[in-house]
């Protein structure tokens, strides 16, 4: 199915415990980016990739590791999650051919929980 | 560093009415898009109205229209004729060129009564 996908959709998970949440797309936008979303502050920018092998951070990377090997995956990582990673993260692409404008498409969002 | 301000934490409107959504945002960028972006409950995130900042006619997608005062460097939605399913979280957001992501406003809370 065509657009853009995350995995798990929702994770609960412990303090110090690493975990990876997946996106995959389908256009071939060239762009992808990872947001979190907490109470107060609308959706705030973690990593951004401008194509495969090309990553940059955005506004609050501390504790996220991104790769992209592949244009249609970017995965996000939390290598030792703490508590205050506890959020509903989304992934977004945009900007290709199709998509010249730069509008991004975001997936359905993953709830985090970190106890 | 851009900034975008949505001063209007809640709002309310009589379905078929018509209201107006608050955005201002600050960068020294000449280049850059701005959006206003729909989260229903259900948490997904829908394109609402895009305006490419070089045009100065606003955008209008139906109901919706904006209000783009570039020197002002304000951006405000208008919902005409609301609609029940209008009721949802609203994000103001702004982009430059190229792409490094969007900086989203706090949001609206707007709720659409009967």
């Amino acid at each position: 199915d065509a657009g853009i996908t995350q995995s798990p959709r929702y994770k609960i998970t412990e303090t110090g415990r690493q975990v990876t949440l997946m996106c995959h797309q389908t256009w071939s936008h060239s762009y992808m980016f990872w947001y979190r979303q907490d109470l107060g502050h609308g959706l705030r920018l973690i990593y951004y990739s401008a194509a495969a092998d090309i990553t940059d951070k955005g506004e609050v990377p501390d504790g996220y590791v991104v790769s992209r090997s592949k244009t249609e995956n970017f995965p996000l990582t939390l290598e030792s999650a703490t508590r205050s990673q506890t959020s509903v993260y989304f992934c977004a692409s945009g900007v290709g051919k199709l998509n010249p404008s730069g509008t991004q498409y975001f997936g359905p969002g993953t709830r985090l929980t970190v106890l | 560093a851009q900034t975008v301000t949505q001063s209007q934490p809640e709002m309310s409107v009589q379905e078929a009415e018509t209201v107006t959504l608050s955005c201002t945002y600050d960068t020294s960028e000449n280049n850059y898009y701005l959006f206003w972006y729909k989260q229903p409950p259900s948490r997904q995130m829908i394109l609402v109205i895009r305006q490419e900042a070089y045009k100065q006619q606003n955008a209008t997608e139906n109901r919706f229209s904006v209000n783009f005062q570039k020197a002002a460097k304000s951006f405000s939605l208008k919902i005409s004729d609301s609609q029940l399913g209008d009721t949802a979280m609203y994000f103001c957001a702004f982009m430059n060129l190229p792409p490094r992501g969007m900086r989203f406003g706090a949001g609206t809370r707007l709720t659409v009564k009967p």
